[in-house]
C-alpha cells in the first residue's frame, strides 16, 4: 500500500521565520516520484517540485528548499524567511511506478504566516 | 503557457439540473484529469483521459459523466447530483499519460469550479 503522512495539520509562524513542513511516505515500489503542491485560498494547486526516487540530491529554489532522505522515507520542505504570501495549504504527494497516474496525497499542512 | 483554465468558477445547481464543467489546456499535454476536493481534504482522483480516451474511472457514480472532445478540452457533465457532491472540482493535465512508462510527469492544475448542489 502507498501512503503519505503530513503530521502537521496547521502551522502558524511570524513573517521572516523559517518553517519546515514534514512529509513521510510509504511505498513498496523501488521507483517512485514525490511532489509538493501549494494551494492558496484561491483554490488552484500550484506545482512546486518533483523528485525521483533515484535522485536524492536536495534542491533549493529561492527561499524554498527540499530535503529528500530515502533512509527515513521523508521529503521535507523548508521555507526560509517566510512571507505572508506563503500562507496556503501545502500537499505532499506520491506517485508509484504503477503507471496509473494516480497521485497519493497527504492530508495537507495549512501554513499561516502572520505579519 | 503553463495554464489550465476552468469554467465556470462557481456553480450553484439544483438536484434535478443538468450542467457541465469545462476545462481547457494548450500545453500539448496528452493526459487530463478530474479531481474532487472537499473542504480541508486532499483532492481525490475521479477520471483520467489518455490520448482522449478514458483510461481510469475511480468508481465514480454515473451522475458524473466525463467527455474529452479533443486533446485540449475536457468536460464533466453533471446530472441529478446530491448535496454531498458539493465540492471544488479540479481539472489537471500532464505531458505524458499513464500506462506509457512515462508517468512521472507532474500534473498542472486549473483553478477549479466550486460547485454547490442545493
Amino acid at each position: 500500500a502507498q501512503k503519505v503522512t503530513q503530521a502537521q495539520t496547521e502551522i502558524s509562524v511570524v513573517e521572516k521565520e523559517d518553517v519546515t513542513l514534514d512529509c513521510v511516505y510509504e511505498t513498496r515500489d523501488t521507483t517512485y516520484y514525490l511532489f509538493w503542491y501549494k494551494q492558496p485560498p484561491s483554490g488552484e494547486l500550484v506545482f512546486l517540485i518533483r523528485r525521483n526516487s533515484f535522485d536524492e540530491q536536495n534542491e533549493i529554489s529561492g527561499r524554498y528548499s527540499w530535503n529528500f532522505q530515502k533512509s527515513t522515507s521523508s521529503f521535507n520542505f523548508t521555507i526560509t524567511a517566510s512571507q505572508v504570501v506563503d500562507s496556503a495549504v501545502y500537499f505532499c504527494a506520491l506517485k508509484g511506478s504503477g503507471n496509473t497516474g494516480k497521485l497519493i496525497f497527504g492530508q495537507g499542512t495549512t501554513l499561516q504566516v502572520k505579519p | 503557457d503553463t495554464e489550465v483554465t476552468q469554467t465556470p468558477k462557481h456553480l450553484v445547481m439544483g438536484m434535478t439540473n443538468k450542467k457541465s464543467l469545462k476545462c481547457e489546456q494548450h500545453m500539448g499535454h496528452r493526459a487530463m484529469y478530474w479531481y474532487k476536493q472537499k473542504a480541508k481534504k486532499p483532492p481525490e482522483l475521479m477520471f483520467v483521459y489518455s490520448y482522449e480516451k478514458l483510461s481510469i474511472n475511480e468508481s465514480v457514480p454515473s451522475r458524473f459523466s466525463p467527455e474529452c472532445p479533443n486533446s485540449s478540452l475536457l468536460n464533466l457533465h453533471l446530472h441529478a447530483l446530491q448535496p454531498e457532491d458539493s465540492a471544488l472540482y479540479l481539472c489537471a493535465s500532464s505531458q505524458d499519460p499513464p500506462l506509457t512508462g512515462l508517468s512521472y510527469n507532474e500534473q498542472f492544475f486549473g483553478p477549479g469550479t466550486r460547485l454547490t448542489v442545493l
